[in-house]
């Protein structure tokens, strides 16, 4: 079973939707969840992060940890097409130090 | 915030060769990182490369095959070694400046080995 699990997609959503994407883990010592957004042949983006439990808000994104469930969310309102890229899920137990990734889910927004 | 520059961006490579990939960042950090990004698979650390030492190999993956060297603050290399087709792959740096609020990544090395 790996560390970390994210549905790989395509997700295909029309320009203005809600857009759910999450992650499911198995290792209770991930403290810090991150979300990267990777464009084609780019590197990885730090989109937002959050320290052990609870929510995030940044703009149109919200990040979630359920360490209970060990289970996170990324919601992003508003889709545009400039969000396609594929959003890979990323955690560790001591910050940005060892990053283990999801799979990556693509996301495709058409306008 | 860090630039990170990796070279070569891609390359095509025959089996039994060798491709040393250059890392080079803008400004001094303290911790640098090589991944792995193998066709339809997650991120995978492969080694942190330490200053002035032996770079420290997470599991599965060995010095002899991935040899990597860090001089200074701003440089790292990583070559493959004795290269097979299963080692097509992208291969990313990835610095973390020491405030441990982010890691940045460069834009990877795209190797296929035929």
């Amino acid at each position: 079973q790996k560390e970390v699990e994210q549905d790989p997609g395509p997700l295909s959503v029309p320009e203005g939707a809600i857009v759910s994407l999450n992650c499911t883990y198995s290792n209770s010592a991930f403290q810090y969840f991150m979300w990267y957004r990777q464009y084609s042949r780019k590197g990885p983006e730090l989109l937002m992060y959050t320290y052990s439990s609870g929510n995030k808000e940044d703009g149109r994104f919200t990040a979630q940890v359920d360490k209970s469930s060990k289970y996170i969310s990324l919601f992003i309102r508003d889709s545009q097409p400039s969000d396609s890229a594929t959003y890979l899920c990323a955690m560790s137990g001591t910050g940005f130090q060892k990053l283990v990734f999801g799979t990556g889910t693509r996301l495709l927004v058409s306008p | 915030s860090a630039v990170i520059s990796q070279k070569p961006s891609r390359d095509i490579c025959q089996r039994g060769t060798s491709l040393t990939i250059q890392c080079q960042v803008d400004s001094q950090v303290t911790m640098m990182f090589w991944y792995r990004q193998q066709p339809g698979q997650s991120l995978t650390l492969i080694a942190t490369a330490n200053q002035g030492s032996e770079a420290t190999y997470e599991s599965g993956f060995v010095i002899d095959k991935f040899p990597i060297s860090r001089p200074n603050l701003t440089f790292s290399t990583l070559t493959v070694s004795n290269m097979s087709p299963e080692d097509s792959s992208i291969y990313l740096c990835s610095v973390e400046t020491g405030r441990n609020t982010e890691a940045f990544f460069g834009q990877g090395t795209r190797l296929t080995v035929v």
